[in-house]
């Protein structure tokens, strides 16, 4: 079946670094969302992106649905972009979301 | 303040027992979802429905009920429960069925 890859599974920043988070998709996707998980459990909406690229502030996302792949970019990170990030994308047949299993994003001082 | 709200938060059940999820938006949105995530394992879909009506069913088992009385409401029934059910659950909405996705806190069910 479709299926996301995320990696890595567990990124540790320092402030004012940057990285990125990374998905694959063993098919062709029709759109891709990004989450963040907040301390109350919830899953905040980052991006929704049907293709190429989109920015909000220190978060930077792309879509290439082609290529079969998305990325999330932290940059300048601070301590508050700690928690685990989800990407989950929509296949071109079905409307269901298929999320990745997550990246722990620690940021120390 | 939170604009889905799920309740109850934690949830305790016996094997064999039937439970309620409760799940209410306020974002006036028109489709709503059900959700799962079990230890370990990725989020996964369950159900989606748009303007009260079930689009999509992942769910192999039965024993897994949406009920949506109101339009904002999507309730999960669980029937005849089983210790692989723990999981915590968490319901979502969008404004139509491919759209952004929000999602509520989620409620932790444990099945003993």
């Amino acid at each position: 079946g479709d299926q996301v890859e995320q990696s890595p599974s567990a990124l540790s920043l320092h402030e004012g670094t940057g990285s990125a988070l990374r998905c694959n998709f063993t098919t062709t996707m029709r759109a891709v969302q990004w989450f963040r998980k907040n301390s109350r459990g919830s899953l905040i909406n980052l991006f929704y992106l049907a293709s190429g690229t989109k920015e909000n502030g220190r978060l930077k996302s792309a879509f290439d649905s082609k290529e079969r792949y998305s990325t999330l970019h932290i940059r300048d990170a601070q301590l508050e972009d700690s928690g685990t990030y989800f990407c989950a994308a929509e296949s071109q047949g079905g409307r269901a979301l298929i999320f990745g299993t997550g990246t722990t994003v620690s940021v120390s001082p | 303040d939170p604009k889905i709200i799920q309740k109850p938060k934690y949830l305790v059940a016996v094997t064999g027992s039937e439970k309620i999820l409760i799940c209410e938006q306020y974002l006036g949105h028109n489709a709503m979802y059900w959700y799962r995530q079990s230890a370990k394992k990725p989020l996964e879909f369950m159900f989606s429905y748009s303007y009260q009506k079930l689009m999509d069913n992942q769910t192999a088992s039965s024993r897994f009920q949406p009920q949506s009385s109101k339009k904002n409401h999507l309730d999960l029934q669980i029937t005849a429960l089983k210790p692989d059910d723990s999981a915590t659950y968490f319901c979502a909405s969008s404004q139509e069925l491919e759209n952004t996705l929000y999602f509520g806190a989620g409620t932790r069910l444990s099945v003993l």
